[in-house]
């Protein structure tokens, strides 16, 4: 089964620093999404690209946040000054019609310190 | 209301249990909805969908009430795998955006 991957796992990070993760979903889905799962709160939406932008975003996407698709398969999230409140499980999510679900990867735990 | 509201439990119920889960939304032109696994520290796995009035998959159940906007989930004849947090999700409604809202769990916990 295709399975959407992400890395790396574990990052531990100091504070101020930037951040890269790092995602390739599964290759024929058209929709890409980070969300983002804080210890023990729910799953909360960051942003979702498709066509090669951005097409909608929350208001916990700001300025430090970015993403990209720079060669076709990998997708990006990277924050550019991270905070001690970025704390947190990243996931990638993809998907060939939002009507069917997401696939998500396993997710990227994001350790600011 | 919330849009995706759930009772976060926990549930605990002896194997061999039925439990049942709702799911409340706000959004009344919502046409389809999933539920979603997730184990601890782990990423959300798709479980079920809900496209018209209910879905039926071995001794899962979910039902979808849109006069109520709630979804419900069955779990018949419970197992100790069947131990998770259970994420109710609502996509927008047609020509809406296109993320997925996720309620915030119910957590189940099957005994022996």
């Amino acid at each position: 089964e295709p399975e959407v991957t992400q890395t790396p796992s574990h990052q531990v990070t100091q504070m101020g620093q930037e951040v890269i993760l790092r995602c390739v979903p599964i290759s024929n889905h058209l929709y890409f999404y980070w969300y983002r799962q804080i210890l023990g709160q729910k799953v909360e939406f960051l942003v979702s690209f498709y066509n090669n932008e951005i097409s909608e975003k929350s208001e916990i996407f700001d300025d430090q946040f970015s993403v990209e698709r720079p060669d076709g398969s990998n997708f990006t999230l990277k924050i550019r000054s991270t905070k001690l409140e970025d704390s947190a499980m990243y996931f990638c999510a993809s998907t060939l019609d939002i009507y069917r679900g997401y696939t998500f990867g396993s997710g990227t735990r994001l350790t600011v310190v | 209301r919330k849009e995706v509201e759930q009772d976060p439990g926990p549930f605990n119920v002896p194997e061999g249990a039925t439990v049942a889960f709702n799911c409340t939304y706000s959004n009344s032109a919502s046409q389809s909805f999933f539920w979603y696994r997730q184990d601890c520290r782990k990423e959300p796995k798709l479980l079920m969908s809900v496209y018209s009035s209910g879905n039926e998959d071995g001794r899962f159940t979910a039902q979808l009430n849109r006069a109520s906007q709630y979804i419900s989930l069955l779990i018949r004849d419970s197992k100790l795998s069947d131990s998770a947090t259970y994420l109710c999700v609502v996509p927008p409604a047609n020509n809406a955006g296109n993320m997925l809202t996720f309620g915030g769990g119910t957590r189940l916990m099957v005994k022996p």
